[in-house]
Protein backbone atom coordinates (compact mmCIF):
# COMPACT_ATOMS: atom_id res chain seq x y z
CA UNK A 1 0.00 0.00 0.00
CA UNK A 2 0.95 3.68 -1.23
CA UNK A 3 2.10 5.71 2.61
CA UNK A 4 2.29 8.83 2.83
CA UNK A 5 3.12 10.47 5.94
CA UNK A 6 3.35 13.50 7.46
CA UNK A 7 5.52 14.32 10.43
CA UNK A 8 3.40 16.27 12.22
CA UNK A 9 -0.44 15.74 13.48
CA UNK A 10 -1.04 18.58 15.25
CA UNK A 11 0.78 21.76 15.95
CA UNK A 12 0.29 25.08 17.63
CA UNK A 13 2.78 28.45 16.48
CA UNK A 14 2.68 31.72 17.46
CA UNK A 15 2.03 34.72 14.77
CA UNK A 16 5.15 35.44 13.25
CA UNK A 17 7.14 32.13 13.48
CA UNK A 18 8.78 30.25 10.65
CA UNK A 19 6.93 26.44 10.16
CA UNK A 20 7.90 23.67 8.30
CA UNK A 21 5.95 20.51 7.39
CA UNK A 22 7.54 17.68 5.99
CA UNK A 23 6.10 14.99 4.15
CA UNK A 24 7.28 11.74 2.72
CA UNK A 25 6.03 9.15 0.36
CA UNK A 26 7.40 5.59 -0.57
CA UNK A 27 5.88 4.66 -3.71
CA UNK A 28 8.62 6.41 -5.92
CA UNK A 29 5.35 8.39 -6.70
CA UNK A 30 6.78 11.86 -9.37
CA UNK A 31 4.14 13.99 -7.97
CA UNK A 32 3.55 15.63 -4.88
CA UNK A 33 1.37 18.00 -3.63
CA UNK A 34 -0.12 20.49 -0.63
CA UNK A 35 -3.26 21.59 -0.24
CA UNK A 36 -4.71 23.34 2.63
CA UNK A 37 -8.55 22.06 3.81
CA UNK A 38 -10.78 24.56 5.38
CA UNK A 39 -14.95 23.63 6.52
CA UNK A 40 -17.14 25.22 3.55
CA UNK A 41 -14.01 25.63 1.41
CA UNK A 42 -12.89 22.23 -0.14
CA UNK A 43 -9.65 21.32 -0.54
CA UNK A 44 -7.24 24.38 -2.39
CA UNK A 45 -4.48 23.73 -3.65
CA UNK A 46 -0.84 25.27 -2.60
CA UNK A 47 1.79 23.89 -4.81
CA UNK A 48 2.74 21.04 -6.45
CA UNK A 49 5.96 19.42 -8.02
CA UNK A 50 5.68 16.48 -10.65
CA UNK A 51 9.65 16.42 -10.38
CA UNK A 52 12.77 17.20 -7.92
CA UNK A 53 13.43 20.63 -7.69
CA UNK A 54 10.57 21.11 -9.39
CA UNK A 55 7.35 23.05 -8.26
CA UNK A 56 4.49 25.03 -9.27
CA UNK A 57 2.25 27.34 -8.14
CA UNK A 58 -1.35 26.17 -7.05
CA UNK A 59 -4.47 28.14 -6.61
CA UNK A 60 -2.95 29.97 -3.31
CA UNK A 61 0.61 29.98 -3.14
CA UNK A 62 0.84 33.22 -1.05
CA UNK A 63 2.54 32.96 2.44
CA UNK A 64 3.51 29.65 1.58
CA UNK A 65 6.97 28.06 -0.48
CA UNK A 66 8.11 24.59 -0.96
CA UNK A 67 10.90 22.62 -0.95
CA UNK A 68 11.60 18.81 -2.83
CA UNK A 69 15.06 18.28 -2.93
CA UNK A 70 14.61 14.81 -2.97
CA UNK A 71 11.74 12.64 -4.79
CA UNK A 72 10.04 11.62 -1.75
CA UNK A 73 10.09 14.26 0.62
CA UNK A 74 7.90 17.52 0.11
CA UNK A 75 8.13 19.96 2.13
CA UNK A 76 5.92 23.04 2.78
CA UNK A 77 6.83 26.52 4.65
CA UNK A 78 5.25 28.99 5.92
CA UNK A 79 7.83 31.82 6.23
CA UNK A 80 5.76 34.01 8.59
CA UNK A 81 2.46 32.25 10.01
CA UNK A 82 -0.09 34.35 10.18
CA UNK A 83 -3.95 33.52 11.94
CA UNK A 84 -5.03 33.11 8.79
CA UNK A 85 -3.03 29.82 8.07
CA UNK A 86 -4.49 28.31 10.61
CA UNK A 87 -5.97 24.96 8.77
CA UNK A 88 -5.67 21.60 7.90
CA UNK A 89 -2.82 21.40 5.23
CA UNK A 90 -2.72 17.70 3.72
CA UNK A 91 -0.21 16.25 1.24
CA UNK A 92 -1.10 14.21 -1.57
CA UNK A 93 1.57 12.04 -4.12
CA UNK A 94 0.60 10.64 -7.65
CA UNK A 95 2.23 8.35 -10.31
CA UNK A 96 2.70 9.22 -14.22
CA UNK A 97 3.28 12.62 -15.75
CA UNK A 98 -0.73 12.93 -16.05
CA UNK A 99 -0.79 12.39 -12.76
CA UNK A 100 -4.35 10.25 -11.64
CA UNK A 101 -5.50 8.97 -8.60
CA UNK A 102 -3.93 10.82 -5.17
CA UNK A 103 -2.75 9.14 -2.30
CA UNK A 104 -3.42 11.06 1.08
CA UNK A 105 -1.64 11.69 4.06
CA UNK A 106 -3.35 11.32 7.43
CA UNK A 107 -2.93 15.60 7.27
CA UNK A 108 -1.97 18.00 9.69
CA UNK A 109 -3.56 20.83 11.64
CA UNK A 110 -1.63 24.08 12.62
CA UNK A 111 -3.12 26.35 14.86
CA UNK A 112 -1.35 29.84 14.59
CA UNK A 113 -2.16 32.05 17.93
CA UNK B 1 -8.77 27.64 -15.24
CA UNK B 2 -11.07 25.03 -14.44
CA UNK B 3 -13.47 24.56 -11.63
CA UNK B 4 -15.62 22.21 -9.69
CA UNK B 5 -19.00 22.51 -8.43
CA UNK B 6 -20.85 20.86 -5.82
CA UNK B 7 -24.47 21.91 -5.65
CA UNK B 8 -25.08 20.11 -2.10
CA UNK B 9 -23.07 21.23 0.64
CA UNK B 10 -25.51 19.25 3.10
CA UNK B 11 -27.57 16.53 2.46
CA UNK B 12 -29.52 14.70 5.06
CA UNK B 13 -30.81 11.45 4.19
CA UNK B 14 -32.66 8.14 6.38
CA UNK B 15 -31.08 5.05 6.26
CA UNK B 16 -32.14 2.95 3.33
CA UNK B 17 -32.87 6.22 0.83
CA UNK B 18 -31.07 6.45 -2.71
CA UNK B 19 -28.45 9.08 -2.49
CA UNK B 20 -27.18 11.38 -5.17
CA UNK B 21 -24.53 14.18 -5.25
CA UNK B 22 -24.24 16.81 -7.89
CA UNK B 23 -21.56 17.50 -9.81
CA UNK B 24 -20.51 19.71 -12.58
CA UNK B 25 -16.66 21.12 -14.06
CA UNK B 26 -15.66 23.88 -16.20
CA UNK B 27 -12.87 22.68 -19.03
CA UNK B 28 -14.05 21.70 -22.47
CA UNK B 29 -11.14 19.24 -23.19
CA UNK B 30 -10.43 15.93 -21.93
CA UNK B 31 -10.67 15.18 -18.02
CA UNK B 32 -9.84 12.49 -15.43
CA UNK B 33 -12.53 12.73 -13.17
CA UNK B 34 -12.39 11.23 -9.25
CA UNK B 35 -14.81 10.96 -6.50
CA UNK B 36 -13.03 11.01 -2.93
CA UNK B 37 -14.83 10.27 0.69
CA UNK B 38 -13.73 11.71 4.01
CA UNK B 39 -14.68 9.53 7.16
CA UNK B 40 -14.52 11.49 10.39
CA UNK B 41 -11.32 10.87 12.03
CA UNK B 42 -9.73 9.76 8.81
CA UNK B 43 -7.84 10.74 5.93
CA UNK B 44 -9.28 11.05 2.11
CA UNK B 45 -9.30 8.11 0.13
CA UNK B 46 -10.27 7.64 -2.92
CA UNK B 47 -14.63 6.29 -3.95
CA UNK B 48 -14.45 5.58 -7.82
CA UNK B 49 -12.63 8.03 -10.77
CA UNK B 50 -13.34 8.12 -14.65
CA UNK B 51 -10.60 8.15 -16.99
CA UNK B 52 -12.11 6.66 -20.41
CA UNK B 53 -14.69 4.23 -21.59
CA UNK B 54 -17.90 3.26 -20.35
CA UNK B 55 -18.92 6.43 -18.50
CA UNK B 56 -20.88 4.64 -15.79
CA UNK B 57 -17.96 4.07 -12.90
CA UNK B 58 -18.56 1.62 -10.54
CA UNK B 59 -16.36 2.56 -6.90
CA UNK B 60 -16.25 0.90 -3.46
CA UNK B 61 -19.53 0.11 -1.30
CA UNK B 62 -21.79 0.40 -3.36
CA UNK B 63 -21.16 3.76 -5.06
CA UNK B 64 -21.04 4.38 -8.79
CA UNK B 65 -21.09 7.16 -10.98
CA UNK B 66 -21.84 8.18 -14.67
CA UNK B 67 -19.54 11.03 -16.60
CA UNK B 68 -22.25 13.07 -19.21
CA UNK B 69 -19.90 14.97 -21.40
CA UNK B 70 -22.58 17.06 -22.87
CA UNK B 71 -23.35 18.06 -19.19
CA UNK B 72 -20.20 18.31 -17.89
CA UNK B 73 -21.08 16.24 -15.04
CA UNK B 74 -20.14 13.04 -13.01
CA UNK B 75 -22.87 12.29 -10.34
CA UNK B 76 -22.44 10.18 -7.89
CA UNK B 77 -25.21 7.87 -7.09
CA UNK B 78 -25.66 5.09 -4.36
CA UNK B 79 -29.17 3.46 -4.59
CA UNK B 80 -29.53 2.61 -0.61
CA UNK B 81 -27.43 4.49 1.83
CA UNK B 82 -26.27 3.57 5.42
CA UNK B 83 -25.33 4.90 8.69
CA UNK B 84 -21.73 3.72 7.83
CA UNK B 85 -21.78 6.24 4.89
CA UNK B 86 -21.45 9.36 6.68
CA UNK B 87 -18.69 11.13 5.44
CA UNK B 88 -17.93 14.31 3.27
CA UNK B 89 -17.12 13.73 -0.37
CA UNK B 90 -15.55 15.30 -2.76
CA UNK B 91 -15.37 15.69 -6.62
CA UNK B 92 -12.41 16.66 -8.46
CA UNK B 93 -11.34 16.65 -11.62
CA UNK B 94 -7.57 17.06 -13.24
CA UNK B 95 -7.42 17.97 -17.55
CA UNK B 96 -4.78 15.05 -18.39
CA UNK B 97 -2.16 17.42 -19.25
CA UNK B 98 1.19 16.70 -17.94
CA UNK B 99 2.35 18.83 -15.04
CA UNK B 100 -1.19 19.11 -13.95
CA UNK B 101 -2.99 19.46 -10.70
CA UNK B 102 -6.31 17.83 -9.42
CA UNK B 103 -8.55 20.54 -8.11
CA UNK B 104 -11.64 19.65 -6.27
CA UNK B 105 -15.05 21.20 -5.41
CA UNK B 106 -15.74 22.39 -1.79
CA UNK B 107 -17.24 19.20 -1.08
CA UNK B 108 -20.55 17.78 0.35
CA UNK B 109 -21.63 16.51 4.03
CA UNK B 110 -23.54 13.15 4.01
CA UNK B 111 -25.83 12.75 7.10
CA UNK B 112 -27.22 9.43 7.46
CA UNK B 113 -29.78 8.93 10.36
CA UNK B 114 -30.42 5.43 11.44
Amino acid sequence: DVKVTQSSRYLVKRTGEKVFLECVQDMDHENMFWYRQDPGLGLRLIYFSYDVKMKEKGDIPEGYSVSREKKERFSLILESASTNQTSMYLCASSFGPRGGELFFGEGSRLTVL
Amino acid sequence: AQSVSQHNHHVILSEAASLELGCNYSYGGTVNLFWYVQYPGQHLQLLLKYFSGDPLVKGIKGFEAEFIKSKFSFNLRKPSVQWSDTAEYFCAVNTNQAGTALIFGKGTTLSVSS
